[in-house]
């Protein structure tokens, strides 16, 4: 089986350029949800949806952020325009559709690896 | 608060021995505990989900225990391969919230 598919791995690019990142969940998983890590702040979710709906955006930093839904196979998250404190490795993440609170896992993709110069 | 705080830190082992790394938590209420390997350069990968009243879940060589009463988990890796070296991240739901651990990184040594 496929798991949670993201491109690109690695992305480098200069301050004030947009930025998209992009993640294919795993078939039949309802959930996703995109996570940002930094050595200084761990893992912290950014945004989740359930049946391609945003449910929490809590977390997304500030307006320069936003994700996208549009069918149960894709998402992106974009940058615009992006800073060097957006510097991170940014996961997706999808489960099951008993929700994220539930006894199942999330299962998550291998990342991409921003740097903004 | 809620919080999630993992120890050690950091942990080097030679390979084939035992280590146990601890996650301690002051999350009301609680609804599970979770635990995640994640290698380097790698998305964390689901090892086991333990609910209020699980006090021990295997996966293989993994063994987590929770005592909910003292609000303790811990992780216990048997007989370490070269494999295992990776961070542990404990994760507690409660509230309709997750709320992460910074991690344990655990280095096996040949």
């Amino acid at each position: 089986d496929a798991g949670v598919i993201q491109s690109p791995r690695h992305e480098v690019t200069e301050m004030g350029q947009e930025v998209t990142l992009r993640c294919k969940p795993i078939s039949g998983h309802d959930y996703l949800f995109w996570y940002r890590q930094t050595m200084m702040r761990g893992l912290e979710l950014l945004i989740y949806f359930n049946n391609n709906v945003p449910i929490d955006d809590s977390g997304m930093p500030e307006d320069r952020f936003s994700a996208k839904m549009p069918n149960a196979s894709f998402s992106t998250l974009k940058i615009q325009p992006s800073e060097p404190r957006d510097s991170a490795v940014y996961f997706c993440a999808s489960s099951s559709s008993e929700g994220p609170y539930s006894n199942q896992p999330q299962h998550f993709g291998d990342g991409t690896r921003l740097s903004i110069l | 608060k809620n919080q999630v705080e993992q120890s050690p830190q950091s942990l080097i082992i030679l390979e084939g021995k035992n280590c146990t790394l601890q996650c301690n938590y002051t999350v009301s209420p609680f609804s599970n505990l979770r635990w995640y390997k994640q290698d380097t350069g790698r998305g964390p990968v689901s090892l086991t989900i333990m609910t209020f009243s699980e006090n021990t879940k295997s996966n293989g060589r993994y063994t987590a225990t929770l005592d909910a009463d003292t609000k303790q988990s811990s992780l216990h890796i048997t007989a370490s391969q070269l494999s295992d070296s990776a961070s542990y991240i404990c994760v507690v739901t409660s509230n309709y919230q997750l709320i992460w651990g910074a991690g344990t990184k655990l280095i096996i040594k040949p």
